[in-house]
């Protein structure tokens, strides 16, 4: 399984654009990279999902280099309501029963006023 | 409308009791996930299932259990809830196609055990 380092935390301020760096060395052949939002005292939420060059969608921008061992998470323009827990987890479609995804420590995100 | 549920959202009950966490998904998922997780700290996959009938451990030990006795459903039970048994219980469920790396979480269940 591989296994991903992110900051702990990183800090803010509304209207900026942040940039969430994943290192994920290990990546396999057929590993999705997965991005997770999490707000304090709820479930993680799904944001985004890529392999290979860039994804974007309403909420994020997700670039994966060419080798893939890391990827980042592109926040624009973000908001107080965007301060959360951002995971990032990598992962094939068909893991089976003895490589579950790992959500790990995530990055503490606060943006400030 | 599809979604997934968690009953009770909070619970705080005596050491001994047994209890039962509710875990129910609409939206047709084969794929369940029991994970724990105590404040300001990761999550950690406890009990997983791949459909009816299946149940598997997670990477964390848990003396709870789970049955999947139909697709919609994937309970978890203490036997005896003990003060090291509090913290958020999440459940979560995954879409066949996008398989673990897509997976909707409930509410969550914040127990505390006294």
């Amino acid at each position: 399984l591989a296994k991903t380092t992110q900051p702990i935390s990183m800090d803010s301020y509304e209207g900026q654009e942040v940039n969430i760096t994943c290192s994920h060395n290990n990546i396999a052949t057929n590993d999705y990279i997965t991005w997770y939002q999490q707000f304090p005292s709820q479930g993680p939420r799904f944001i985004i999902q890529g392999y290979k060059t860039k994804v974007t969608n309403e909420v994020a921008s997700l670039f994966i280099p060419a080798d893939r061992k890391s990827s980042t998470l592109s926040l624009p323009r973000v908001s107080l309501s965007d301060t959360a827990v951002y995971y990032c987890l990598v992962g094939g479609p068909n893991n089976n029963a003895g490589n579950m995804l790992t959500f790990g420590g995530g990055t503490r995100l606060m943006v400030k006023p | 409308e599809a979604d997934i549920y968690q009953t009770p959202r909070y619970l705080v009950i005596g050491t001994g009791k047994k209890i039962t966490l509710e875990c129910s998904q609409t939206m047709g998922h084969d794929k369940m996930y029991w994970y724990q997780q105590d404040p300001g700290m990761e999550l950690h996959l406890i009990h997983y299932s791949y459909g009816v009938n299946s149940t598997e451990k997670g990477d964390l030990s848990s003396e709870s259990t789970v049955s999947r006795i139909r697709t919609e459903h994937f309970p978890l039970t203490l036997e005896s809830a003990r003060p090291s048994h509090t913290s958020q219980y999440l459940c979560a469920s995954s879409d066949p196609s996008g398989g673990e790396s897509e997976q909707f979480f409930g509410p969550g269940t914040r127990l505390t055990v006294l």
